[in-house]
């Protein structure tokens, strides 16, 4: 198994271009998350996905959109990118387990750097 | 609201000495905690959870954690550091009641010096 896999793994966008991060996971997990990780504030969920054809916001939302069509993969776009938003994102995924979710996944990361 | 609190930025212990990395957190409901370690350039690895039961977790990498209610917190620890533990550890929180979203503290950098 590959486990969660993101790709790219680097990028350098200028202000206002788009671009879009793909995550797959080959673990047949129901939830998928996607987060930034910015130094000494450990991560932030952007938006996730509890399930094909779901999504949901997260606790930093604005500026990012997602679609999950498949099962297995989970997109992160940014429509007009922002020198703020530049970070390193990883995707997650999680198994659903009555009583609570069990542990996530990680990704290895997508570092993005905004001019 | 939930929130996780990592007091210390570093912690730097010499090898073969006890390691503490420390977690307090706050939830509404009963909390679900979990440990995970970041090692430079890579993903978060999961380390261990405390869902219910016995308050001392054990983990992988001979971690474990101890779960304390009337102090709310979740410290982490190993009684035996060793050289390749340095990295980032996160702990992070789930408030049942609040749905299934993880709050992650903000990491604590572990340093373990030869």
């Amino acid at each position: 198994n590959a486990g969660v896999t993101q790709t790219p793994k680097f990028r350098v966008l200028k202000t206002g271009q788009s671009m879009t991060l793909l995550c797959a996971q080959d673990m047949n997990h129901e939830y998928m998350y996607w987060y930034r990780q910015d130094p000494g504030m450990g991560l932030r969920l952007i938006h996730y996905s509890v399930g094909e054809g779901t999504t949901a916001k997260g606790e930093v939302p604005d500026g990012y959109n997602v679609s999950r069509l498949k099962k297995q993969n989970f997109l992160l776009g940014l429509e007009s990118a922002a020198p703020s938003q530049t970070s390193v994102y990883f995707c997650a995924s999680s198994y659903w387990l009555a009583g609570g979710v069990d542990e996530q996944f990680f990704g290895p990361g997508t570092r993005l750097t905004v001019l | 609201a939930q929130s996780v609190a990592q007091p210390e930025d570093q912690v730097n212990v010499a090898e073969g000495n006890p390691l503490t990395v420390k977690c307090t957190y706050s939830v509404s409901g009963n909390p679900y905690l979990f440990w995970y370690v970041q090692y430079p350039n890579r993903g978060l690895q999961f380390l261990l959870k405390y869902i219910t039961g016995d308050n001392l977790v054990k983990g992988s990498y001979g971690f474990e954690a101890e779960f304390n209610k009337s102090q709310t917190s979740f410290h982490l620890k190993k009684p035996s550091a060793l050289v390749s533990d340095s990295a980032l550890y996160f702990c992070a929180v789930r408030d049942v009641a609040a749905g299934n979203k993880l709050t992650f503290g903000g990491g604590t950098r572990v340093l373990v010096k030869p």
